[in-house]
């Protein structure tokens, strides 16, 4: 297993249009979590799953946002009419059900919305 | 409600020497502690997390921290710095197993002076 792998590192969009970003999580991890870090800060939390539920969606920053993870295996967020100030590092990360062994992050995807 | 605050923007030692980065949490429920290191370009990387066992955490590269309940502290040290500690460095907690998610510190920026 190589870790966690988010896809594409690298988003570039126009004002207004929808992203979607990907994450694949460690095959054994059932938790998955989304982050945004913007410059300078530490990561924010958004959103979490446990398999396929979403038990955790209230940090989402707005009715823009949306995640899914349907089979409790890779995760979507997606982003739609995006505003500049979308434009950050979207972090996943993904841990064993009560995340005592630690959360291991992907490198994250780069959004920049002009 | 959990919050992190690391008292220091900025950090610099010269290379050899002793590294102290601090940090102060805060957490209605007994939390899991951890320090994750971001060197530039780069993911999160774990350095170590303390989660109710041993109070001396011992991690990677030579990093340890001590989780103080009555000072609400959990400072982050090295004996020698190196020049490859240079990097960002976040304090973070979790709380009910991560079901708020991980909170993280602003970061503390490295420098290691030759």
């Amino acid at each position: 297993d190589t870790g966690v792998s988010q896809d594409p590192r690298h988003k570039i969009t126009k004002r207004g249009q929808n992203v979607t970003f990907r994450c694949d999580p460690i095959s054994e991890h059932n938790r998955l979590y989304w982050y945004r870090q913007t410059l300078g800060q530490g990561p924010e939390f958004l959103t979490y799953f446990q398999n396929e539920a979403q038990l955790e969606k209230s940090r989402l920053l707005s009715d823009r946002f949306s995640a899914e993870r349907p089979k409790g295996s890779f995760s979507t967020l997606e982003i739609q009419r995006t505003e500049q100030g979308d434009s950050a590092m979207y972090l996943c990360a993904s841990s064993l059900a009560t995340g005592s062994y630690g959360y291991t992050f992907g490198s994250g995807t780069r959004l920049t919305v002009v | 409600a959990q919050s992190v605050t690391q008292l220091d923007s900025h950090v610099s030692v010269s290379e050899g020497t002793p590294v102290l980065l601090r940090c102060n949490y805060s957490s209605s429920y007994s939390p899991s502690l951890f320090w994750y290191v971001q060197h530039p370009n780069k993911g999160l990387q774990l350095l170590l997390k303390y989660t109710s066992a041993a109070t001396l955490v011992k991690g990677i590269n030579g990093f340890e921290a001590e989780f103080k309940k009555s000072e609400t502290s959990f400072h982050l040290t090295k004996p020698s710095a190196h020049m490859s500690d240079a990097a960002e460095y976040f304090c973070v907690v979790s709380t009910r197993g991560g079901a708020d998610g991980l909170t993280f510190g602003k970061g503390t920026h490295l420098i290691i002076q030759p």
